[in-house]
């Protein structure tokens, strides 16, 4: 079973700070996808970046890169300058594309990061 | 830029009430999916949803549950008799293909709350 764990419950940075938001999963499928997606106060989920199994070089988008550690299987969320609209719970989530072809993202718990002025 | 759009943003029922939750998911996309995330925990997987069928449901997605796309553009979520326990924030996503690269986009979800 596909699993993805993140282990702080809560984080805090300091604005203009670079912070790691970590996670690490689980799955015997050889290929895989994991993501991060972003969600404010206001509730809706926004994707932020995006690692393949395969892929060699770490994913970057913006302020945001992947620490994609496949031995370790991690994949750590690294925000680089803080901003106070940073602030926002983060979740880890991976998508293995077996079975149906329709797989589902599998969600870790999430991590609220509060960025400080 | 072509987004998920769900309707209502909040809807409040009575206990044993049906409600039906509505998306209609980017044009060009073909896989579907509803999410459900109780308050203060993690994002649930309820159903996928491709070619008019259900490609996969999970444990949560029992007989009280149902999805349907009536008409090429809305995909729905349908409650048949409300528990308290639904109470949470529904999210509807779709993908463009299949592959571990695509990415699922989100609606803004519906907030239900059963009392």
């Amino acid at each position: 079973a596909q699993k993805i764990t993140q282990t702080q419950p809560g984080m805090f940075v300091q604005e203009k700070e670079a912070v790691t938001l970590d996670c690490t999963y689980d799955t015997s499928d050889p290929s895989y996808g994991l993501f991060w997606y972003k969600q404010p106060s206001s509730g809706e989920m926004i994707f932020l970046i995006y690692q393949g199994s395969y892929d060699q070089q770490n994913a970057t988008e913006g302020r945001y890169s992947l620490n994609f550690q496949k031995a370790r299987k991690s994949a750590n969320l690294v925000i680089s300058a803080s901003q106070l609209g940073d602030s926002a719970m983060y979740f880890c989530a991976m998508r293995s594309p077996s079975g149906s072809g329709n797989t589902p993202l599998v969600f870790g718990k999430g991590t609220r990061l509060s960025v400080i002025a | 830029e072509p987004e998920v759009t769900q309707t209502p943003s909040h809807q409040v029922t009575q206990m044993g009430q049906e409600v039906i939750l509505r998306c209609v998911p980017i044009s060009n996309h073909l896989y579907f999916y509803w999410y459900r995330q109780i308050l203060g925990q993690k994002v649930e997987f309820l159903v996928s949803f491709y070619n008019n069928e259900i490609s996969e449901k999970s444990e949560i997605f029992d007989d009280q549950f149902s999805v349907e796309r009536p008409d090429g553009s809305n995909f729905t979520l349908k409650i048949r008799s409300t528990k308290l326990e639904d109470s949470a924030m529904y999210f509807c996503a779709s993908r463009r293909g299949t592959g571990a690269d695509y990415e699922q986009f989100f609606g803004p979800g519906t907030r239900l709350t059963v009392l």
